[in-house]
């Protein structure tokens, strides 16, 4: 199937660990991007890559690291894990930087202990 | 910066009912907007997206419109059935910028 895959699902995790999600992309986009859902469902953007190059760096504490190994694929790496960090981690890909259609995978449900 | 706001956070209707979502964002100066699909425990499903220079775009029993110098855009959905029971989300992608600003969501039930 085509899609936006992100891995795992569900994470529950004690505070101040680090975790890591992985997405991929088999739709040959050029651009990814990771949001963030929180309690309230308010999505917002955290990061995204075009062609593996950092593009966005929205306002997030540093023990947020994006790495983007190849354009198909861009984990997210979290350090020193808090409560606050609880919430649900989108992925999503688009053709091109702007003004075309992103489409999302399932979503990292993150909890913290 | 860009705000969108969605009204109401949350509707119910009878099904075979038309009803209308509504999405409100501050800066005029957007690139496109994008009304997506959420599932409960599932990822978003763009349903329209509608470029700046156009009014309004059309996807079987789903229509939007854009009045970007007013800064408003609605969902029609027309014959209204259970499962179009979802979270709808709208978001602008600001002219400049390269990610989406996204609405608070409107939480539609569908009751049979």
């Amino acid at each position: 199937d085509t899609a936006v895959s992100q891995t795992p699902k569900y994470l529950v995790t004690q505070m101040g660990n680090d975790k890591s999600i992985k997405c991929e992309q088999n739709l040959g986009h050029d651009t990814m991007y990771w949001y963030k859902q929180d309690s309230k469902k308010f999505l917002k953007i955290m990061f995204s890559y075009n062609n593996k190059e950092l593009i966005i760096n929205e306002t997030v504490p540093n023990r947020f690291s994006p790495k983007s190994p190849d354009k198909a694929h861009l984990n997210l790496h979290i350090n020193s894990l808090e409560l606050g960090d609880s919430a649900v981690y989108f992925c999503a890909s688009s053709p091109g930087q702007r003004g075309q259609t992103q489409y999302f995978g399932p979503g990292t449900r993150l909890l913290v202990l | 910066k860009q705000e969108v706001t969605q009204i109401p956070a949350a509707l119910s209707v009878p099904e075979g009912e038309n009803l209308v979502l509504n999405c409100s964002f501050t800066d005029s100066a957007i690139y496109n907007l994008q009304w997506f699909r959420q599932d409960p425990g599932k990822g978003l499903t763009s349903l329209l997206l509608i470029q700046s220079s156009q009014r309004e775009q059309t996807s079987g029993r789903l229509n939007a419109s854009l009045d970007k110098s007013s800064g408003r855009s609605t969902l029609y959905i027309a014959a209204s059935q259970p499962g179009d029971s979802a979270t709808y989300l709208c978001a602008v992608l600001q002219t400049g910028a390269n990610n989406l600003f996204f609405g608070t969501g409107t939480r539609l039930t569908v009751i049979p």
